[in-house]
């Protein structure tokens, strides 16, 4: 069965603090790997993917098949990346249905 | 810019009555998701379409949901009867195959059931 656990519900970090937002899947096969981001008052949207390994808003994520995690991380954290942080997962590629996390919500303090 | 988008954004009403939300997909997009949320489950897949076919609704309660595409350009996900437990937001999401599969969502439609 596929499954995404996020451990933390809550995390709170001060501004210029490093972030890491955690996610472990569980899946027998290769599967895609995606961070999703909800700002407040915003729809979800795709922050990054594992397969396209790039940074967005300094945000990085790396694919871990050993240890199955997809952990998000940021150097520096600042004021605007306060939001709700989705991982998900999909079976295969070709757009296919996502399994989701139950996400974390990221709360930078200034 | 182009956007999903869905109606309502909010709907209340009593057990038993009918409930219909819409959809509209971005153009040209060629896959359409239902996704609900709620507190205890997150977020969980209803049904999906591809080029208005659906392939994958094992995710819905087939008794009292239906989910469907009259057209390139309207998805529509109903409910009868409704139930509170139904209450939920339900997101559609829409997308393309290709080597982003990036889906897109719409900003939900909120149903309480009472």
């Amino acid at each position: 069965a596929q499954r995404v656990t996020q451990p933390e519900k809550l995390l709170s970090v001060f501004k210029g603090a490093p972030v890491e937002l955690k996610c472990n899947y569980s899946y027998s096969g290769s599967p895609e790997l995606f961070w999703y981001v909800q700002y407040s008052r915003q729809r979800l949207q795709l922050l990054l993917r594992h397969i396209s390994r790039e940074s967005i808003k300094g945000f990085t994520a790396d694919l871990n098949k050993g240890e199955t995690s997809f952990h998000l991380k940021k150097p520096f954290a600042q004021e605007e990346d306060s939001a709700m942080y989705y991982c998900a997962l999909s079976g295969r590629s070709g757009n296919t249905p996502l399994v989701f996390g139950k996400g974390t919500r990221l709360s930078v303090i200034a | 810019d182009a956007r999903v988008t869905q109606t309502p954004r909010h709907k209340v009403t009593e057990m038993g009555q009918e409930v219909t939300m819409r959809c509209q997909p971005i153009l040209g997009h060629n896959t359409v998701f239902w996704y609900r949320q709620t507190m205890m489950q997150g977020l969980e897949l209803l049904a999906y379409f591809r080029n208005r076919a659906p392939l994958d609704d094992s995710g819905m309660p087939k008794d009292r949901f239906s989910a469907e595409m009259p057209d390139a350009t309207l998805a529509t996900l109903k409910i009868q009867p409704s139930e509170p437990r139904d209450s939920a937001v339900y997101f559609c999401a829409s997308g393309l195959v290709d080597s982003a599969d990036e889906q897109f969502f719409g900003p939900g439609t909120r149903l309480t059931v009472l």
